[in-house]
């Protein structure tokens, strides 16, 4: 079985200032683990994925993460939040064998004030 | 490049009436997901297709629910009767990769949103 835990409901954070965004997963095997974002009224769109190598995986729009195997966790960063950065954020894993679809976890709402 | 169209992208029924949704992938993509979103929660898998033949759709409501991909392409989802516990947002996604050799990303629609009254 596969599943992702994103603990935090909505994360607040000034312009400017740091942003992070938790997410944990469980898997039976080796994790591919994916972050996608949601606008109002929009579908999702990929922002990036780990799949094997630096646990440091860079993507779009000047977003991070970092996949820490000992604490299954897979957490979006930016280094300084944007206004337009406010959305829906999804983190979603697979494991790496069989032909399983995406599981997605709960979503985190990310406010950022200006 | 189109991306993944989805009709109708919002819809109104009463409870016990049925109804479709219909989407078409991008060009190419061999594998098509239906997820549902209900307010508030992630995308839940309903069905997964690859080509015309189902991979998974151990989550779809086959009482209600049914789904289907017959010559490979397009897909539509339909439900009937549908429930208050129906209304929600239908994505539709797909991928270029077979789905046993998916490492990349999934593309989707902008969703049908559903109210059941």
């Amino acid at each position: 079985a596969q599943s992702v835990a994103q603990p935090e409901d909505q994360v607040n954070v000034a312009e400017g200032n740091p942003l992070t965004v938790k997410c944990t997963y469980s898997v039976s095997g080796n994790p591919y683990l994916f972050w996608y974002v949601q606008y109002p009224n929009r579908g999702l769109q990929f922002l990036l994925k780990y799949i094997t190598g630096d646990n440091l995986v860079k993507g779009s729009y000047g977003f991070e993460a970092e996949f820490n195997k000992s604490q299954t966790s897979f957490h979006l960063k930016k280094p300084s939040a944007l206004v337009s950065d406010s959305a829906l954020y999804f983190c979603a894993v697979r494991e790496d064998t069989g032909r399983r679809a995406l599981t997605f976890g709960s979503g985190t709402r990310l406010q950022v004030q200006p | 490049e189109a991306g993944v169209a989805q009709s109708p992208r919002y819809k109104i029924i009463e409870k016990r009436q049925s109804v479709a949704f219909w989407c078409n992938p991008i060009s190419g993509h061999a594998t098509l997901y239906w997820y549902q979103q209900i307010l508030g929660q992630g995308p839940k898998l309903l069905i997964q297709f690859q080509n015309n033949g189902v991979v998974d759709d151990s989550q779809l409501p086959k009482d209600r629910f049914s789904a289907e991909r017959l010559k490979g392409v397009d897909s539509t989802l339909k439900i009937q009767p549908a429930k208050l516990e129906d209304s929600a947002v239908y994505l539709c996604a797909s991928t270029a990769l077979p789905g046993g050799m998916n490492t990349g990303e999934l593309f989707f629609g902008e969703g049908s949103r559903l109210t059941v009254l």
